[in-house]
C-alpha cells in the first residue's frame, strides 16, 4: 500500500537548520508531487511547498521564501524538507503529502514530525 | 495568501446534518474548481475526504458531501455519527502550484 514514513522528532537551537525526510513506498515516484504543511501547536494547516519529483522543480510560500529548501532523491524514493534560521514560531508538526502531477489534492500524508525550536 | 475563512466551530446531534463553510475570494476558491476538503482527529495525520470541490476520496462515506457557490464551498455531512467529530479544513488552488489551507473548524457531535 501507498506510505509515507517520516523522520523522528528534533529539537533544534534557535537559529540553527532543520531536515525532514519523508521516504515513499508502494507507488511510482516520479508520478507524485510531494508537499509539505505545517502545524503549530493547537493551529491550523500551513502549506509550506510543492516539489516536482520528476524535475526537482519547487514552489514555496512566500513567507518561507529564503530559508526552506526541498529536494528529492529519486534512488531512495525520499523527499526533504530543510528549514534554516529556525525560530521560536517555527515550532511544529512537519508534514509532507502526495500529490498527483496535474491534480489539487493530496493523499495519503505521512505521520508527521515534531520540530521544537527551544534554547 | 491568506487563509480561508471557517467557522471556529459547528456541532450537531447523532443523525443531524451540518454544514461547513469555506469563504475565500476570486483569486481562489472562486476561480477554480480545485477545492478539497480534510479531516484530522487529535493527534492524527490529517485525511482526504473530498476532492474537486465535490467528489469523494476512495473509501469515504457517501455522507460526506461538498458544494460551491461563487467564493464559498461547502462541506456537509449528513447523518452524523460520533466518529466524525474531529477538525475539518478545506483548501483551495491559487494558481502556479500553491495552495492555501482554511483557518479549520471543529466539529462537536452533541
Amino acid at each position: 500500500q501507498v506510505q509515507l514514513v517520516q523522520s523522528g522528532a528534533e529539537v533544534k537551537m534557535p537559529g540553527a537548520s532543520v531536515r525532514v525526510s519523508c521516504k515513499t513506498s508502494g507507488y511510482t515516484f516520479t508520478m507524485y508531487g510531494i508537499v509539505w504543511v505545517r502545524q503549530a501547536p493547537g493551529q491550523g494547516l500551513e502549506w509550506m511547498g510543492w516539489i516536482s519529483t520528476n524535475n526537482g522543480d519547487t514552489n514555496y510560500a512566500q513567507k518561507f521564501q529564503g530559508r526552506l529548501t526541498m529536494t528529492t532523491d529519486t534512488s531512495t524514493n525520499t523527499a526533504y524538507m530543510e528549514l534554516r534560521r529556525l525560530r521560536s514560531d517555527d515550532t511544529a508538526v512537519y508534514y509532507c503529502a502526495r500529490r498527483p502531477n496535474y491534480w489539487n489534492w493530496f493523499d495519503p500524508w505521512g505521520q508527521g514530525t515534531l520540530v521544537t525550536v527551544s534554547s | 495568501q491568506s487563509a480561508l475563512t471557517q467557522p471556529a466551530s459547528v456541532s450537531g446531534s447523532p443523525g443531524q446534518s451540518i454544514t461547513i463553510s469555506c469563504t475565500g475570494t476570486s483569486s481562489d476558491v472562486g476561480g477554480n474548481n480545485f477545492v478539497s476538503w480534510y479531516q484530522q482527529h487529535p493527534d492524527k495525520a490529517p485525511k482526504l475526504m473530498i476532492y474537486d470541490v465535490s467528489s469523494r476520496a476512495s473509501g469515504v462515506s457517501s455522507r460526506f458531501s461538498g458544494s460551491k457557490s461563487g467564493d464559498t464551498a461547502s462541506l456537509t455531512i449528513s447523518g452524523l455519527q460520533a466518529e466524525d467529530e474531529a477538525d475539518y479544513y478545506c483548501t483551495s488552488y491559487t494558481g502556479n502550484s500553491a495552495w492555501v489551507f482554511g483557518v479549520g473548524t471543529k466539529l462537536t457531535v452533541l
